[in-house]
């Protein structure tokens, strides 16, 4: 199994959409989640880190689940300047961080 | 980009050139690293640094070399270079502990 999982995509949606990616992590000892933003022949950026017990950010909610592995990112009202890829992170008990391959967000007008 | 600066942005090489890509920080960070990325693949750890002096191998070593002599710079070193290092480059830092990275815009490299 990978040590993280994650739907390409694309998805895409039509402004104004609320759109949901998760991603799952096998390795249970991991202790800290993030999500960035990669902007197409850019680096990525951190977008939020991911809290046990969930947090928001404007339009974005990040989502952990601990006994599913997994944790998911919400976007509400998407925007065309949503359009990216996204990517989780996993930090190991070594401090290790394990990158997802991204899942690509098209927002159309 | 967290006054990581890296350079060349672009780079083409020949197979069996060799070169070095440059990473730079005014932040004081004492994690320094060196990732690739390729499509469909995820970023991968080159290798790393926790300060001057100090580093480590990461998940695709070979190939590369590094060296911390002083916190602020972290040079990668590709000692001859293949068509597989053909990818995107990111140096990145972070304060320590579990605090996430930030990284520098990139270095794009060729190798023909």
């Amino acid at each position: 199994r990978k040590e993280v999982e994650q739907d390409p995509g694309p998805f895409n949606v039509p402004e104004g959409a609320t759109v949901a990616f998760n991603c799952t992590y096998s390795n249970s000892a991991s202790q800290s989640f993030f999500w960035y933003r990669q902007d197409c022949r850019k680096e990525p950026k951190l977008l939020m880190s991911v809290y046990s017990s969930g947090n928001e950010d404007g339009r974005f909610t990040a989502q952990l689940s601990r006994a599913s592995q997994y944790i998911s990112l919400l976007i509400r009202d998407s925007k065309l300047s949503d359009s990216a890829t996204y990517l989780c992170v996993f930090m190991d008990s070594s401090y290790k961080l394990i990158f997802g391959s991204g899942t690509r967000l098209l927002v159309r007008p | 980009n967290a006054g990581v600066t890296q350079t060349p942005k672009f780079q083409v090489l020949k197979t069996g050139q060799s070169m070095t890509l440059q990473c730079a920080q005014d932040m004081n960070h004492e994690y320094m690293s060196w990732y690739r990325q390729d499509p469909g693949m995820g970023l991968r750890l080159i290798h790393y640094s926790v300060g001057a002096g100090i580093t480590d191998q990461g998940e695709v070593p070979n190939g590369y070399n590094v060296s911390r002599s002083t916190t602020e710079d972290f040079p990668l070193r590709l000692l001859s270079a293949a068509p597989s290092q053909t990818s995107v480059y990111f140096c990145a830092v972070r304060t320590g502990g579990s605090s996430p990275l930030h990284f520098g815009n990139g270095t794009r490299l060729t190798v023909t």
